[in-house]
């Protein structure tokens, strides 16, 4: 059990189709992650908040929407999505944003296809 | 060429052997991670290094920062290790982790 859960686990959605993915994290930790991991590729980090604000957009397709309300809570948005966005979503947090000196905990992940 | 190369890609074990995966990169780190990601999808991170060798339970990892490589070494392996493992340096300007593609292991009895 790693403190950070994530739903749904599962999701299949249609190109028009809105949906969001929800991460939640149990360890009082200030950053979170959202990380993209597509078959056969190494994972890619897609934002990063700090202290409930935006750190990093890793040149994200406006089509995916974060939104982080509190230091615990972080969401996906997700609208006309691609084929090509099917992929493992995954959600991280640490207690400070440096990674050179901080382990991240992972979600489970969001195995999403879009149809 | 990617930054971060891991070998092999692919491995498989009988249970008991010794298991060695490797990590190379190209550019100048700060720290390394080592982590584990299982079939469901969840990912462990196992070790962060910065210089030398570190040991946790059957897990042992090292790092040589002049050669820029590492090694995680796996005694006595059990199914349950199966897994990716994914080495996962720390760009030394950026503090950003750089992945690379995994290492799939399976064990079988």
């Amino acid at each position: 059990e790693t403190g950070v859960t994530q739903t749904p686990r599962h999701l299949v959605m249609g190109m028009t189709n809105k949906k969001s993915l929800k991460c939640e994290q149990h360890l009082g930790h200030n950053a979170m992650y959202w990380y993209k991991q597509s078959a056969k590729k190494p994972l890619e980090l897609m934002f990063v908040y700090n202290f409930k604000e935006q750190t990093e957009n890793n040149s994200v397709p406006s089509r995916f929407s974060p939104e982080c309300p509190n230091s615990s809570h972080l969401f996906l948005h997700l609208h006309t999505l691609q084929p090509e966005d099917s992929a493992l979503y995954l959600c991280a947090s640490s207690q400070v944003i440096r990674v050179s000196t901080d382990t991240q905990y992972f979600g489970p992940g969001t195995r999403l296809t879009v149809l | 060429k990617n930054e971060v190369e891991q070998s092999p890609q692919n491995l498989t074990a009988q249970e008991g052997e010794f298991i060695t995966i490797n990590c190379s990169y190209s550019v100048g780190i700060s720290a390394l991670h080592w982590l584990q990601q299982h079939p469901g999808g969840g990912i462990v991170s196992l070790f962060m290094l910065s210089s030398g060798k570190k040991k946790h339970g059957r897990l042992i990892a090292t790092i040589n920062i002049q050669e820029k490589h590492s090694s995680l070494h796996i005694t006595a392996s059990h199914p349950r290790d199966s897994a990716v493992y994914i080495c996962a340096p720390v760009g030394g300007n950026t503090d950003k982790l750089i992945f690379g593609t995994g290492t799939r292991l399976q064990v079988f009895p």
